[in-house]
């Protein structure tokens, strides 16, 4: 079926460390993957994104890493800031030129000072 | 601040009721999509519409409808509301691959 699911729903880190997020997905069709960031009482926040013909793109801070063979996605915050703590999505495009999305579970990342 | 805005904020009603979740996208996306929220099922794509017509339909109940007028504004009906429907819902416009999302409305259903 349609799923996109995260293996870590909570991720405690250091102010300062690098933090990784992961995500696999079960769509070997989809064509285009993205983060989000939701902090609380808020709406989602684009992050990066990547295409399916991609297997890494960076951002500021941010890399995310795209390995088709196993459909694992992972989302790599480098020198993690207490404004860093959120929710994290993943989410993988499967309807094409819809942009139809299907997110993940969520991550939530806790940065201590 | 993504430019999509959302209205109510926050809205409380009874079961059986009905509502209406306005949105108002970015100037110039042509594109809203509707996403629910809620603890047990996350993030869930419910309906998009381009331009005035519906192009994908998600996890939506027949309970719920949907619409976007000429002016590009969308409405989320909900209809014989029941204590699961309670959630964020988030609508969202597009730029190119970029969904932007508005601040959400919170229905809570007593």
């Amino acid at each position: 079926g349609e799923s996109v699911g995260l293996h870590l729903p909570t991720l405690s880190v250091q102010e300062g460390d690098n933090s990784i997020i992961n995500c696999a997905y079960s769509n070997s069709a989809s064509d285009y993957f993205i983060w989000y960031k939701q902090e609380s009482g808020k709406g989602p926040q684009f992050i990066i994104d990547i295409r399916s013909n991609m297997d890494k793109r960076q951002g500021q801070r941010v890399t995310v890493l795209l390995n088709k063979t196993v459909k694992h996605l992972s989302l790599q915050i480098a020198a993690t800031q207490p404004g860093d703590s959120a929710v994290y999505f993943c989410a993988e495009n499967i309807g094409g030129a819809t942009n139809k999305l299907i997110f993940g579970t969520g991550t939530l990342l806790a940065v201590q000072p | 601040d993504s430019g999509v805005t959302q209205t109510p904020k926050h809205l409380i009603t009874a079961t059986g009721q009905r509502v209406t979740l306005r949105c108002s996208p970015r100037s110039g996306d042509l594109s809203v999509y509707w996403y629910q929220q809620s603890l047990d099922q996350g993030l869930q794509f419910l309906i998009q519409y381009y331009n005035g017509e519906e192009r994908a339909k998600g996890n939506i109940l027949e309970r719920f409808s949907a619409q976007q007028f000429p002016d590009l504004h969308s409405e989320l009906n909900l209809s014989s509301l029941e204590l699961g429907d309670s959630a964020l819902y988030f609508c969202a416009s597009r730029a190119n691959n970029e969904q932007f999302f508005g601040p959400g409305t919170r229905l809570t259903v007593l």
